[in-house]
């Protein structure tokens, strides 16, 4: 079945640290994949997606590549500030028509000044 | 325009008794979803409906979990005998026509005792 798969549950850095935070999924089909933050108390929102038609995202001053061949979608910023702190999660709308998404455990990012 | 509107947005119960979740969509979307969101996990769907039909319900505990949007707007989640394991966030988001971004509101925070 379907599945995304998040192995760093934590990641601490320092301001204008280079964060990356890796994602895997498995699905068939084409999927359109995304990345949400939710910040504490609050609902996910959405931070960029991904398409099969264009690899790559950007938005904040973050960027996510997808890779189908390695079936991974990676995220990154090149310098983060204490506003990032937040988790994230990667998700995905399967490649089958369904619109519901399947989200990752979640990284929580911890940004120190 | 507003964002997706959930209430109430916390709720203590003990087990057995019942409790409803309500959500307002963003207007004029279509479709509405209902996660659950356990702690330090990300979100699973529980069911969506398109205007006032529900497209997947697979995931929803149907032996005390019920769900309902009579005129494709507002929607309940209603638990009928609540559970310790049902302890979690109860997240709400909404989508509009065949667009992949569902917005999400803030969730009801659901501890039962």
């Amino acid at each position: 079945g379907d599945s995304v798969i998040q192995m760093q549950g934590q990641v601490t850095l320092s301001e204008n640290d280079f964060l990356f935070i890796n994602c895997t999924y498995s699905t068939t089909g084409y999927p359109t994949l995304f990345w949400y933050v939710q910040y504490s108390g609050e609902g996910p929102q959405l931070l960029l997606q991904v398409t099969t038609a264009n690899n790559k995202g950007s938005s904040r001053g973050f960027e996510a590549t997808y890779d189908k061949g390695t079936t991974s979608f990676h995220l990154q910023k090149t310098s983060v500030q204490e506003i990032d702190s937040a988790v994230y999660y990667c998700a995905m709308r399967g490649g089958q028509g369904g619109r519901a998404l399947i989200f990752g455990t979640g990284t929580t990012v911890s940004v120190s000044p | 325009e507003a964002g997706v509107t959930q209430s109430p947005r916390y709720a203590v119960l003990q087990e057995g008794q019942a409790v409803s979740f309500w959500c307002d969509p963003i207007s004029g979307h279509d479709t509405l979803y209902w996660y659950q969101q356990p702690r330090d996990q990300g979100p699973q769907l529980l069911v969506y409906f398109r205007d006032e039909a529900v497209i997947d319900n697979s995931q929803l505990p149907s032996d005390r979990f019920s769900a309902v949007r009579p005129k494709g707007t507002n929607s309940t989640l209603k638990i009928q005998s609540a559970k310790q394991g049902d302890t979690a966030t109860y997240l709400c988001a909404s989508s509009s026509g065949g667009q992949d971004t569902q917005y999400f509101g803030p969730g009801t925070r659901l501890l039962v005792l």
